[in-house]
């Protein structure tokens, strides 16, 4: 299976601000997926980034509030942009390898 | 009705119980069944893998998928402290392409004590 980076591990932040989370994979990949995980909630799907292409985004989220980055086949960033306390939650990358999803660690975001 | 259900527990057994853990859907396109450990300040790990109806066993670890029933089951044989952690089933209708999404279930908090 990959072995997925992500950073930061954790941050708290002021709202307004915007927050890049990046996420490296050790191989190259033609999908990446963006997640949030709230507490009490199933783990949700932002987007799908494709390289070379516009990220697609599922019902709910817009490309304003988490624009996606994908430069190449083995990394990805997504920004929780203008945040508030709503969007704090744990925010995970993933891949899909020979039919597995493989998870990045996550991200723990707690907007004050 | 949300499309897939898991009773979110908490679950606490004790050392070497089986643990059964479930998941119902509602959408009958799904045809791909996984089942997820996560630990605490962790992301998930894929543990099971199925396709269709039947059993999988892998080591302590049973998947079961019933389709005409809509409901898929985690066994979990000779419990051990190191399995305490958040269990989720995910599923999907396709295994892959540019429309592959997984449903995910909201995790079952398992404790096993020693």
């Amino acid at each position: 299976s990959a072995v997925i980076s992500q950073k930061p591990s954790r941050d708290i932040c002021q709202r307004g601000t915007s927050l890049t989370i990046q996420c490296q994979v050790d191989s190259q990949v033609t999908m990446m997926f963006w997640y949030r995980q709230q507490p009490g909630q199933s783990l949700t799907l932002i987007a799908t980034a494709n390289q070379g292409s516009e990220a697609t985004y599922e019902s709910g989220f817009v490309i304003d509030k988490f624009p996606i980055s994908r430069p190449n086949l083995t990394f990805s960033t997504l920004t929780v942009s203008n945040m508030s306390p709503e969007d704090s939650s744990i925010y995970l990358c993933s891949v899909e390898l020979r039919g597995g999803y493989t998870f990045g660690s996550g991200t723990r975001l707690t907007v004050v | 009705q949300k499309e897939v259900e898991q009773d979110p527990g908490p679950l606490s057994v004790p050392e070497g119980a089986i643990v059964s853990l479930n998941c119902t859907y509602s959408n009958s396109a799904f045809q791909y069944f996984m089942w997820y450990r996560q630990y605490s300040r962790k992301g998930p790990e894929l543990l099971m893998y199925t396709y269709s109806s039947g059993n999988k066993e892998d080591g302590r670890f049973t998947a079961q998928v019933d389709k005409s029933s809509k409901y898929i089951s985690l066994f979990i044989r000779d419990s051990q402290p190191s399995d305490s952690a958040t269990y989720l089933c995910a599923m999907s209708s396709n295994s892959g392409g540019s429309n592959y999404k997984l449903t995910f279930g909201k995790g079952t908090l398992l404790t096993v004590n020693p």
